[in-house]
């Protein structure tokens, strides 16, 4: 079955403990990226990779880094969280073809982080 | 500054009404328009896209219609059922594809 997997789903932490949200997906897609999801904002991007070891900040990197080692995988990293990232957190995957034809990115489940 | 708004935050509409919901965007460069649908404990999932090319894309019950100089997109399903009921978001982003510019969504109900 096509998917997006993230790990954990749900996490409660505590101020400036370092975590890693996995993502991995498994078809193949060279397009891959994180969002968050607040109320009354909307999805807002983070970061993005267009292939392994190509990323790029999206529209609201701060607090965050990610990397892509594998084609499969791509974990955001808070090195020091705050609060203010305690959010609802989506990895999407994209095969970079798709963009105008009938498909576009598939989402995994959501992880929903809490900073205390 | 959001580049893509959704001004609606909710929307009911009777089973086999109408629904239609609305997107405005700011940036003249955006090329591509997408509609995703969530449920809640899910994430998006694709609904419907058009380009800028075009003014109106069709698939089964679901139309977008693109009024470019207008910067406005709206989504009409017809008929709706109450399994259309969900979140509702829309999406923009440029001709590169890199990057996407998500509304704040409108919560569709569907009343039986």
């Amino acid at each position: 079955e096509a998917q997006v997997t993230q790990n954990p789903r749900y996490l409660i932490t505590v101020t400036g403990k370092k975590l890693t949200v996995t993502c991995s997906q498994n078809m193949n897609h060279e397009y891959m990226s994180w969002y968050r999801q607040d109320p009354g904002l909307g999805l807002r991007q983070i970061y993005y990779s267009m292939n392994v070891e190509v990323t790029d900040k999206g529209d609201v990197p701060e607090g965050y880094k990610v990397s892509r080692k594998e084609k499969r995988n791509f974990p955001l990293i808070l090195e020091s969280p705050s609060p203010n990232q305690t959010s609802l957190y989506f990895c999407a995957s994209m095969g970079l073809g798709a963009l105008f034809n009938t498909d576009t990115q598939y989402f995994g489940p959501g992880t929903r982080l809490t900073v205390l | 500054d959001q580049q893509v708004k959704q001004n609606s935050p909710s929307l009911s509409v009777q089973e086999g009404r109408i629904s239609i919901l609305n997107c405005d965007y700011t940036n003249s460069m955006f090329d591509y328009f997408l509609w995703y649908k969530k449920y809640p404990a899910e994430g998006p999932t694709f609904l419907i896209s058009i380009s800028s090319i075009k003014d109106k894309n069709e698939d089964g019950r679901f139309t977008v219609f693109l009024n470019k100089s207008a910067k406005h997109l709206s989504l009409h399903i017809v008929p709706s059922q109450p399994g259309d009921s969900a979140v509702y978001f829309c999406a923009a982003s440029d001709l590169a594809g890199n990057q996407f510019y998500f509304g704040t969504g409108t919560s569709l109900t569907v009343i039986p």
